[in-house]
Order: C-alpha cells, then structure tokens, then sequence
C-alpha cells in the first residue's frame, strides 16, 4: 500500500529558486494537507484542499502556493526560495475533515535553502 | 492562540516498563484529539485517536485518556519497546477545522 508518496525526499535551493514539491495518494481521499515542521516544533498547516479545485489557506501560507487538478495529487510550490523557508515538508490526506477522521502522512520533503 | 502542548519534551524508560506521555490542551471546544509517533526520518504514523464524548479509548498495548475537566490528555503504552523509540504528538480539533499540533514528547527504551 502506497498511501501518501512525496517526492523529492531531499532538496537543496538557492535563495531566489522556486521549485515544486510533489504529493499523491493513492486513497481516493478528497481531503489534502501541507504542513512544514520545524526542528523540535510540531507541524503547522500551510495549505489544505477539500478536493479538487478546492484549495484553502491554513496558519502560514505566505511564500507559498498550492493546486488541486485532480484528487490524487496535490503540489506545493515556493516561488521565490528563503532561508526562512527551510524546513521539513509533509502532505497528509484524509477522508472527511468535518467528521474527524485521522490523517495519514507521507515521509516528507526536507529541503534547505541556501 | 490557541495551543495544544505537551508536559514533558523527553521521557527515558526501560524496556518492559509502561509509559505514560502527557498532554494538555488549551480549547475546550475541541472534540478529536489523536497520537501520532514520528520516528527520525519519517513521517507522523497515526496511533490512535478519540472523540471528546469518551474518557478512554484502548489499542494494541496503547491507551488513550481523555479528562476534559482539565483538559488533559494522555498516551500509555504498556510494555515499552526499543521500537517504540519515537517522537510522540498530541493533535487537537474540532470538527470541520484543522488540526492543531503540540511540539512533542521524545521517547527514549533502553533495553
């Protein structure tokens, strides 16, 4: 079972570079999370989907931007690259986000920028 | 704003003893509340979960109680394991809205 797949798993960025991290999931799951952790810290919510062509902001959005084309697949892009944007990067789906069903995580993006 | 945190950032047992990781919330209106175990290099792995109109709730060798009159919340896991060496988060929410993550509790079984 494949679940939540992101690829790169590592990435190293240059200030000013944009790039896109990948996210699919294999569940048919219409709920979609970004979420960024940061050394020691718990995740915060970047961006979330309620399906596709859905997208909404979550706690911290800014320098970033998302799209829902289709319900497998869900990317985050970083546009103009910062340091303050190092961080590890997880996508999660989940079944139904009213009714309180876990979420299921990838394994992450850990990207630095330099 | 509203937070969810943990009591302990590090806990260090041995292998065989229960462990007991701790967690108080700060909203009152939450009702689901879930464990995760982060291992390094991963990403969270649900453990198990609970709604706010239960008090306790049991798994494989884990437990999870939930005192909403203080607002506390807590992971037991009875005969630790060097496996079960992890990062442990408590996540808040109410319904329709998004999670809400504590900074964690690192696990450490000696054997």
């Amino acid at each position: 079972n494949a679940g939540v797949t992101q690829t790169p798993k590592f990435r190293i960025l240059k200030i000013g570079q944009s790039m896109t991290l990948q996210c699919t999931q294999d569940m048919n799951h219409n709920y979609m999370y970004w979420y960024r952790q940061d050394p020691g810290m718990g995740l915060k919510l970047i961006y979330y989907s309620v399906g596709a062509g859905i997208t909404d902001k979550g706690e911290v959005p800014n320098g970033y931007n998302v799209s829902r084309s289709t319900t497998e697949d869900f990317p985050l892009r970083l546009e103009l690259a910062a340091p303050s944007q190092t961080s590890v990067y997880f996508c999660a789906s989940s079944t139904d986000r009213a009714r309180n069903q876990p979420q299921h995580f990838g394994d992450g993006t850990r990207l630095s920028i330099l | 704003g509203e937070s969810v945190g943990l009591h302990l950032p590090t806990l260090s047992v041995q292998e065989g003893d229960n462990s007991i990781i701790n967690c108080a919330y700060s909203n009152s209106a939450s009702d689901y509340f879930i464990w995760y175990k982060q291992e390094s290099g991963k990403g969270p792995q649900f453990i198990i979960d609970i709604r706010s109109n239960m008090d306790k709730r049991q798994g494989q060798r884990v437990t999870v109680l939930l005192n909403k009159t203080v607002k506390h919340l807590s992971l037991q896991i009875a005969a630790t394991q060097p496996g079960d060496s992890a990062v442990y988060f408590c996540a808040e929410k109410k319904a329709g809205t998004a999670l809400i993550f504590g900074k964690g509790t690192t696990l450490s079984v000696s054997s």
